[in-house]
């Protein structure tokens, strides 16, 4: 049971290059979540979705897309990366019971130059 | 005023100190109450849980929740130096949908102890 994994650990971007990160989860869990932390301002939703198929905006969504196609994985993308997007990226994902709560995966950490 | 107020430190102690970590909170709504401690270069990991008021004790470390004065605090007993790491606090209240799928987590307060 390796629990909330992201794939890559570390990425090196290009001013206007695009990537995905990914997350996978192997608890059968129904909720998904995609945050990013930065020094002093804790960490912030970007998107997140409450089952397969669907995605909703967090609190900082702009600049990026995200896809629940399977259950299992929930997929971040940055078409046209800005420095102001470097940060680690970590990704959490929690069971429908409402006395769950999040779980999270080792982080991304994402430089762009 | 922001939903969840923690004091970042950072906090630096003697092994074997009593840690005392504190968040308050706005939102009336918030039921339940979690602690989560992040180490360096690390994801955070789920550390106390509760949904109530009053104190819940695990090993060392004991969560309290005092919903009156919207108060949480995270209490470390006889500190190591293996405790040394950030701590957020989080919680969720529960939605017109019966869910509490969105944690508000507090931006986490750096400890250190020193052996």
């Amino acid at each position: 049971n390796a629990g909330v994994t992201q794939t890559p650990k570390f990425r090196v971007l290009k001013t206007g290059q695009s990537m995905t990160l990914l997350c996978a989860q192997d608890m059968n869990h129904e909720y998904m979540y995609w945050y990013r932390q930065d020094p002093g301002m804790g960490l912030r939703l970007i998107h997140y979705s409450v089952g397969e198929g669907t995605t909703a905006k967090g609190e900082v969504p702009d600049g990026y897309n995200v896809s629940r196609l399977k259950k299992q994985n929930f997929l971040l993308g940055l078409e046209s990366a800005a420095p102001s997007q470097t940060s680690v990226y970590f990704c959490a994902s929690r069971q429908y019971s409402s006395t769950d709560t999040q779980y999270f995966g080792p982080g991304t950490r994402l430089t762009v130059l | 005023q922001k939903e969840v107020e923690q004091d970042p430190g950072p906090l630096s102690v003697p092994e074997g100190a009593i840690v005392s970590l504190n968040c308050t909170y706005s939102n009336s709504a918030f039921q339940y109450f979690m602690w989560y401690r992040q180490y360096s270069r690390k994801g955070p990991e789920l550390l106390m849980y509760t949904y109530s008021s009053g104190n819940k004790e695990d090993g060392r470390f004991t969560a309290q929740v005092d919903k009156s004065s919207k108060y949480i605090s995270l209490f470390i007993r006889d500190s190591q130096p293996s405790d040394s790491a950030t701590y957020l606090c989080a919680m969720s209240a529960m939605n017109s949908g019966g869910s509490n799928y969105k944690l508000t987590f507090g931006k986490g307060t750096l400890l250190t102890v020193n052996p």
